[in-house]
């Protein structure tokens, strides 16, 4: 039973479309994350949020947004896409300064 | 900008054997150390953490750190074929409850029945 749900698995899109990737957790924590894992890189930090409330930033695009409707929801928004946005793309969460649980991912293909 | 370094890249052992990984970090002003296990299409689930110079032993994983040298391994005893999975090294630069972590690049590792 996946405590954190991230949707979809797989997305295939077109440059310079947009699309939303769905980010849920059932964990009760206060702190959410966006991670990202290309295929030639380790997995970078992109965003965190407490609370609901930006933490730290660290895309250099605007292009990136990612967007907090509810405690538990940390959606990410990424318009204008290029075929380099093409990665796997992991939503994880945390209680403050423990360890971090990561979702399955939703895995990003850019044509 | 925290960089970290890994190695081997991959390793193949057979069952039963002890596992040595290695990690190297570049700030010593990083906090703790994270050792996270990815199997393939799945997200990276946390194993051992450790923030204090010596080790710690959890079941039949041990880590050490020395910060001195900037260095981290963790060493898993009695491998078993479900071991066989992408270690990661996670360097975290927690702050105000942000739990920023930096990651190498990940050893591959293959335990052989």
């Amino acid at each position: 039973d996946p405590k954190i749900i991230q949707k979809p698995k797989y997305l295939v899109a077109v440059t310079g479309s947009e699309k939303i990737l769905i980010c849920e957790q059932y964990l009760g924590h206060n702190a959410m994350y966006w991670y990202r894992q290309s295929a030639k890189k380790p997995l970078e930090f992109m965003f965190s949020y407490s609370y609901q409330k930006l933490m730290d930033n660290q895309t250099a695009s605007s292009r990136f947004q990612p967007q907090s409707s509810k405690k538990n929801h940390l959606d990410l928004q990424i318009t204008a896409l290029k075929p380099d946005d093409s990665a796997t793309y992991f939503c994880a969460s945390s209680h403050p300064n423990e360890r971090l649980f990561f979702g399955h991912g939703t895995k990003l293909s850019v044509l | 900008q925290e960089k970290v370094q890994q190695s081997p890249e991959s390793l193949i052992v057979p069952e039963g054997a002890m596992v040595s990984l290695n990690c190297s970090f570049s700030d010593s002003a990083s906090q703790s150390i994270w050792w996270y296990q990815q199997h393939p299409g799945k997200g990276p689930k946390a194993l051992i953490s450790i923030f204090s110079n010596g080790n710690k032993k959890e079941g039949r994983l041990t880590v050490y750190l020395n910060r001195a040298s900037l260095h981290v391994s963790l060493h898993i005893k009695d491998s078993q074929p479900s071991d066989s999975a992408v270690y990661l090294c996670a360097v975290s630069m927690a702050t105000g409850g942000n739990n920023k972590l930096t990651f190498g690049q990940g050893t591959v590792l293959s335990v052989i029945p």
